[in-house]
């Protein structure tokens, strides 16, 4: 069975500029989750899709982050613009359900300069 | 957001020793889980516990639910070198919402 696929791997970009980043999740999985990873940290959670709906955003910085699910499949997540601190690696995962059945992307690591 | 208290924060250790973890949180959870992540991978599931009081084993891991809900153990006995990585503890509220609540993890290095 595929896993979660995210894409791409590694991003730099400069401070003030966008950037998007995609997430195909496991076939037939509801629920879908972004999370930021900052260096030296546990992932902390941004958004919770179920199928093309939002069940959680407290977490999202919504005056430059914003994430879409469209026909409750894949999923993009968009800063804009970016700041310093928005460096981090940025999973997505996806269950049927429950949170503790998620599986996890690889992640995407961004780097604002 | 909150962020559940996880140490220590990194183990330095010899190939064949145990190693034993924790996590411990100011609110309940219904699920403890225990995950490893790798440079440049996503985090793995090790172990899911799902009841206060419940022990569980996965080879050479054991974890443990504790009975108050707001705590949880990992111990890993006779480690080798694959063991190395970073593992977190996570709660989950459960009720579908929410998502996941992540410890600052534990650094484990062995040394041959």
């Amino acid at each position: 069975e595929a896993g979660v696929a995210q894409s791409p791997r590694y991003k730099i970009i400069e401070k003030r500029q966008s950037v998007a980043f995609w997430c195909n999740p496991i076939s037939g999985h509801a629920t879908l989750y972004w999370y930021q990873q900052i260096l030296g940290q546990g992932p902390k959670l941004l958004i919770q899709f179920q199928n093309n709906g939002v069940v959680d955003d407290s977490q999202l910085p919504k005056d430059r982050f914003s994430a879409e699910r469209l026909k409750g499949v894949d999923s993009t997540l968009k800063i804009q613009p970016a700041k310093l601190e928005d460096s981090a690696v940025y999973l997505c995962a996806s269950s049927f359900g429950e949170a503790s059945e998620a599986f996890f992307g690889q992640g995407t690591r961004l780097t604002v300069v | 957001g909150q962020q559940l208290n996880q140490s220590p924060q990194s183990m330095f250790i010899q190939e064949g020793e145990d190693v034993s973890m924790n996590c411990t949180s100011s609110s309940i959870f219904n699920t403890w889980l225990w995950y490893k992540q790798d440079p440049g991978e996503g985090p793995v599931l090790l172990i899911a516990l799902y009841k206060a009081g419940e022990l569980t084993s996965n080879g050479r891991l054991t974890a443990q639910f504790g009975i108050t809900r707001k705590d949880s153990f990992l111990n890993i006995s006779a480690s080798i070198p694959s063991d190395v990585g970073i593992y977190f503890c996570a709660g989950d509220p459960g009720g579908g919402a929410d998502g996941l609540t992540f410890g600052k993890g534990t650094h484990l290095i062995i040394q041959p």
